[in-house]
């Protein structure tokens, strides 16, 4: 079975700063990788994916994520956080063996201090 | 960028009513997907749809619900009864693979409040 678990519901930065929200997975075989952002009164939309290239993957606005397979982690980084990164960001793992199902993690909630 | 209707965005039925959930999926997908969110809870997947039928399920899609495509551009869900427990906003989802490491494009959900 697979699994995401996100480290955080809620996460404070304050503008300017560094945006680092921590996704582990668990899948029996190699996996494709997601990070997701919801902004209010909007579905889900894709910032980035692994799909077993490059490890260090860029996303949109800004957004980069590394693919660790040693620490089964996919963190989500951004080294400068703006006031409309304000949102919640869902980390997903999908893997042919089990399905092709998306599985999600619980959703960090970013807070942008002015 | 292409994007995924739902209708309505919001939901209000008595409990033991049915009630259908709209999507308009993006024009050339061919795999259909609905997920949906209990308030304080995680994004679940509820089932996948390809070439005219069920491709894979959850256990959460018990023979209350069921899916449609009844012409080219609608994907609908089905709850025949609904249960205060389906209370959750549904997202919609379509691709244009299934392969596991396509984009999947969302709707912007439906709240479904069951009283």
């Amino acid at each position: 079975a697979q699994s995401v678990t996100q480290l955080g519901s809620h996460v404070s930065v304050s503008e300017g700063a560094l945006v680092l929200l921590r996704c582990n997975y668990s899948s029996s075989v190699p996996p494709y990788l997601f990070w997701y952002v919801q902004y209010p009164n909007q579905g889900l939309q894709l910032l980035l994916k692994y799909t077993s290239a490059a490890t260090l993957v860029k996303g949109i606005n800004g957004f980069e994520a590394e693919f660790k397979k040693s620490e089964t982690s996919f963190h989500l980084t951004k080294p400068s956080a703006h006031m409309s990164d304000a949102a919640e960001y869902f980390c997903a793992v999908r893997s042919p063996a089990a399905g092709n199902k998306l599985t999600f993690g619980g959703g960090t909630r970013v807070l942008v201090k002015p | 960028e292409p994007e995924v209707t739902q209708t309505p965005s919001h939901q209000v039925t008595q409990m033991g009513q049915e009630v259908i959930l709209r999507c308009v999926p993006i024009s050339n997908h061919l795999y259909f997907y609905w997920y949906r969110q209990i308030l304080g809870q995680k994004v679940e997947f509820l089932v996948s749809f390809y070439n005219n039928e069920i491709s894979e399920k959850s256990e959460i899609f018990d023979d209350q619900f069921s899916v449609e495509r009844p012409d080219g551009s609608n994907f609908t869900l089905k709850i025949r009864s609904t249960k205060l427990e389906d209370s959750a906003m549904y997202f919609c989802a379509s691709s244009d693979r299934g392969t596991g490491g396509e984009k999947l494009f969302f709707g912007s959900g439906t709240q479904l409040s069951v009283l």
